[in-house]
């Protein structure tokens, strides 16, 4: 089974403050990295999906680059604010067979505090 | 509105009873998964399925059993041979693999 690392566990940062988190996979067999975000009771949403080396995406205030040949990606928050609170969620596309299936990381929780 | 429902959101059983939690999209979504979290792990995927009449078993597929008779419902059944179904599930759709997937509200089971 492939590992996906996501680093740090959890962050706590003050409203402003911009911050970083880190998904690392193998970098063999990939297909697809896709990062969600889940707040507390709702369920898991998109952020991104990316497929390309080199691919940078971004929503607002969120950003996202992926560099397939070292097996990582990073997800930027710019200015963090109290409604960014969330678990943060990257998952590997098994690049074995289009099949759909995403290992996940075990998550970086964010806290933003006002 | 178009969706992902699960049902219960809280689930209670009997330690060798069997449990189906049910899981139903309206996305016209053609592939649907069944994950589990634990405390401090990661989402781990059970059962998967591309197409209707078809799944395949995901990396913890060990006591649970599925079907997809219909596009739009993917239920799952935890069996008793399942020696730790403790857990908070998650049902998902996608349109077609690969894609991003849409994830429902979750169902707590506890075994008692």
């Amino acid at each position: 089974i492939l590992n996906v690392e996501q680093s740090p566990q959890s962050l706590h940062v003050q409203e402003g403050d911009s911050t970083n988190f880190t998904c690392s996979f193998p970098s063999s067999n990939f297909y697809a990295l896709h990062w969600y975000r889940w707040e507390t009771a709702k369920s898991p949403e998109a952020l991104f999906v990316m497929t390309l080396n080199g691919d940078e995406k971004k929503k607002g205030r969120i950003s996202a680059t992926l560099n397939t040949k070292e097996g990582y990606s990073y997800l930027y928050i710019k200015g963090s604010q109290p409604e960014d609170s969330a678990t943060y969620l990257c998952a590997l596309g098994d690049g074995s067979s289009n099949t759909g299936k995403l290992i996940f990381g075990q998550g970086t929780t964010l806290q933003v505090k006002p | 509105d178009g969706g992902i429902t699960q049902s219960p959101k809280y689930l209670f059983r009997k330690e060798g009873q069997n449990v189906t939690l049910s899981c139903e999209q309206n996305l016209n979504h053609d592939a649907m998964y069944w994950y589990r979290q634990d405390p401090g792990q990661g989402l781990r995927l059970i059962y998967y399925s591309q197409i209707v009449n078809d799944f395949q078993k995901g990396d913890i597929a060990e006591g649970y059993s599925v079907s997809r008779e219909k596009k739009e419902s993917f239920p799952l059944t935890v069996t008793s041979a399942q020696k730790n179904p403790t857990a908070f599930y998650l049902c998902a759709s996608s349109y077609g693999s690969g894609n991003e997937q849409f994830f429902g509200p979750g169902t707590r089971l506890t075994v008692l």
